[in-house]
């Protein structure tokens, strides 16, 4: 079946510009996450979704990401003024229920100029 | 504050010879450790998991301890092969989330 997918896979973008990163789970998956990764670095946890709610969004560096899941699939990670630091790999991952095994996407790599 | 550590970032070996990863961690009672692999530009794959009451597992070519006393996995490919090369990640999920080690990037000459 069809794995976890992530939108788009590169994206470059000016320092202060809004972006927007989207993930399509596995279907039927409750639980849904997002990563951030630095190079050299492991998968940093962003935000938890459980459904529609965010259950945990205590990773989320500061007030400028947000990230919404309207109908408890599709995921869209928004990021407001984006800065340079903010360059990285945002991995999305889903599973069946919290604390199962999780599947994640390829990741969108961002990249502030 | 709860840490990961992965010690080596970088193994290199040669084909058939058996390759061993370590992950430390402080300040977590896990119930279960994972390990992942990761190609270049891919996400993580999962792997294995071990619980907290398992001292071993194994899948295939892959074996996996985990030492609670120790607060240590160690991680052990069997006759290697080049396209075992790949960044392994080791992860604890203390609550919501993994916390990830660094990673060890393993190389598999031929």
């Amino acid at each position: 079946g069809a794995g976890v997918s992530q939108t788009p896979s590169n994206k470059v973008t000016e320092k202060g510009k809004y972006v927007e990163l989207r993930c399509d789970p596995i279907s039927g998956h409750t639980a849904l996450y997002w990563y951030r990764q630095s190079l050299g670095q492991g998968p940093e946890f962003l935000i938890y979704f459980q459904g529609t709610g965010a259950a945990d969004d205590s990773g989320l560096p500061n007030d400028r990401f947000f990230a919404v899941r309207p109908e408890g699939s599709v995921s869209t990670l928004k990021i407001q003024r984006t800065e340079r630091g903010d360059s990285a790999v945002y991995l999305c991952a889903s599973s069946l229920d919290r604390r199962e095994t999780q599947y994640f996407g390829p990741g969108t790599r961002l990249l502030v100029l | 504050s709860q840490k990961i550590e992965q010690n080596s970032e970088a193994l290199n070996i040669q084909e058939g010879k058996t390759a061993t990863l370590t992950c430390n961690y402080t300040n977590y009672s896990p119930a279960y450790l994972q390990w992942y692999r990761q190609d270049p530009g891919r996400g993580p794959v999962f792997l294995l998991l071990i619980r907290e009451n398992e001292k071993e597992k194994r899948k295939e070519r892959l074996k996996v301890t985990f030492d609670t006393t120790l607060k240590q996995s160690l991680f052990h490919i069997t006759a290697s092969q080049p396209a075992d090369s790949a960044t392994y990640l080791c992860a604890l999920l203390p609550g919501t989330a993994l916390i990830f080690g660094k990673g060890t990037t393993l190389s598999v000459s031929s």
